[in-house]
């Protein structure tokens, strides 16, 4: 099926290292949501964005949805061990399925 | 808000079995509720639409007598894996969509049931 085209795949950052990924597809999206995934358990919701353009923050992430509505990145600023895990981007066109990334495996060395 | 809870957590079941997995949205209601499975380190893959009151809607190779899924209330669906066997390992992860709302189109997800058939 459909998948979005998120990058990188993983990273191996040091702890206080700011992380930035993103997610692009070739068709538009209604609404972009970031989501994150510890071993053993299921995503939870960090970010939804609902508006093209639209910037918003949820402590020290930080996600933006493309202008064009093809494209979203997260940040994730000054790391901390905890951030550890699998961040996931889905896409979504109106009452539709969600459209997942591959998702991006974060490693933190402290 | 917007919790989702599944149940049971783990599972262990032997070859040939039936197992069901709850699937409970907490504090909001779903008209909607969607089935996951998850293989190791790949990405969610949609197995079924549940809606209420309503059959439930397969993704193409999903086999719907073997996965039955029951959404019979607002707040509550479940998946019963039939007869189950080794290849049906996995982590199976619901969510749900809020009903009304501002923003009904999110999803948000339960923590994951791990069966395990021997």
């Amino acid at each position: 099926g459909q998948q979005l085209n998120q990058s990188p795949q993983s990273m191996f950052i040091q702890e206080g290292e700011d992380v930035s990924m993103n997610c692009t597809s070739s068709s538009i999206f209604n609404t972009w949501l970031w989501y994150k995934q510890e071993p053993g358990e299921g995503p939870v919701l960090l970010i939804a964005l609902y508006k093209a353009g639209e910037l918003t923050s949820n402590g020290r992430l930080t996600a933006q949805f493309g202008i064009t509505r093809k494209d979203s990145f997260l940040n994730i600023s000054a790391s901390i061990p905890s951030d550890v895990g699998i961040y996931f981007c889905a896409g979504l066109k109106g009452a539709q399925k969600l459209v997942f990334g591959q998702g991006t495996r974060l490693t933190i060395n402290p | 808000g917007a919790v989702v809870s599944q149940h049971p957590s783990r599972v262990i079941c032997k070859s040939g079995t039936s197992v069901k997995i709850e699937c409970r949205s907490l504090d909001f209601q779903a008209t909607t509720m969607f089935w996951y499975r998850q293989f190791p380190k790949q990405s969610l893959m949609l197995m079924a639409t549940s809606n209420e009151g309503s059959k439930a809607t397969y993704e193409q190779g999903v086999e719907k007598d073997k996965f039955l899924i029951n959404h019979a209330s607002l707040t509550l669906s479940t998946l019963t894996v039939t007869s189950a066997h080794p290849e049906d390992s996995s982590f199976y992860i619901c969510s749900a969509r809020p009903s009304g709302g501002p923003h009904p189109d999110t999803q948000y997800f339960g923590p994951g049931t791990r069966l395990t058939v021997l």
